[in-house]
């Protein structure tokens, strides 16, 4: 089982600054497989970015998705108030399709 | 519109059986790969299990697997769920979700979810 590790666990910034969160994984996964979602309380996951890098439909180019092999970044460069909400990344590429425990993303 | 909706949730003793399902719809459902993904009350998102588009694979994670079982009718357009055996741990917010293949870049990602059903498993 590929485990990932988020990390920070809670992320205290401010509207207007630099967000970056990180996922390891316990093993190597193909880009192709690796995404990251956004849940705010009470309401489902959203993707955000898919294959590494690519961004899902309506998701603005402040936030980005970079990285491969075991380490992967998601980046948001301007923090908008709608952004404050709990990451989650996910691999696809072997069973079980695991996601990382979550970095929660907390207005400072 | 592009749409999930779940049903099928409820309150069950610990030993019973449920089965969820997920209606479907604004979309060709038998091209998709479909998924159950869980969240206990206060925890993070936990993949359950994986049905491919024809319903021929399915994948189940470790702490479910010989007690769930995923299913499909693509005639229906419906995602199911069978559930037995649950426990306490089981407890939890149930989702299901849509894999979508981007064939320019040949990535996955699951970019629809329904809104989710409630699971509770106590005496």
């Amino acid at each position: 089982e590929i485990v990932l590790t988020q990390s920070p666990g809670t992320l205290s910034l401010s509207p207007g600054e630099r967000a970056t969160l990180s996922c390891r994984a316990s093993q190597s996964v193909s880009s192709n497989y690796l995404a990251w979602y956004q849940q705010k309380p009470g309401q489902a996951p959203r993707l955000l970015i898919f294959g590494a890098s690519s961004r899902a439909t309506g998701i603005p180019d402040r936030i980005s998705g970079s990285g491969s092999g075991t380490d992967f970044t998601l980046t948001v460069s301007r923090l908008e108030p709608e952004d404050f909400a709990v990451y989650y990344c996910q691999q696809y590429g072997s069973s079980p399709f695991t996601f990382g425990q979550g970095t929660k993303l907390e207005i400072k | 519109e592009v749409q999930l909706v779940e049903s099928g949730g409820g309150l069950v003793q610990p030993g019973g059986s449920l089965r969820l399902s997920c209606a479907a719809s604004g979309f060709t459902f038998s091209s998709y790969e479909m998924n159950w993904v869980r969240q206990a009350p206060g925890r993070g998102l936990e993949w359950v299990s994986y049905i491919d588009s024809s319903g021929s694979t399915m994948y189940h994670a470790d702490s479910v697997k010989g007690r769930f079982t995923i299913s499909r009718d693509n005639a229906k357009s419906s995602l199911h769920l069978q559930m037995n055996s649950l426990r306490a741990e089981d407890t939890a917010f149930y989702y299901c979700a849509r894999a979508t293949y981007y064939h320019d870049t040949g990535a996955y990602g699951m970019d629809v979810w329904g809104q989710g059903t409630t699971v509770t498993v106590s005496s």
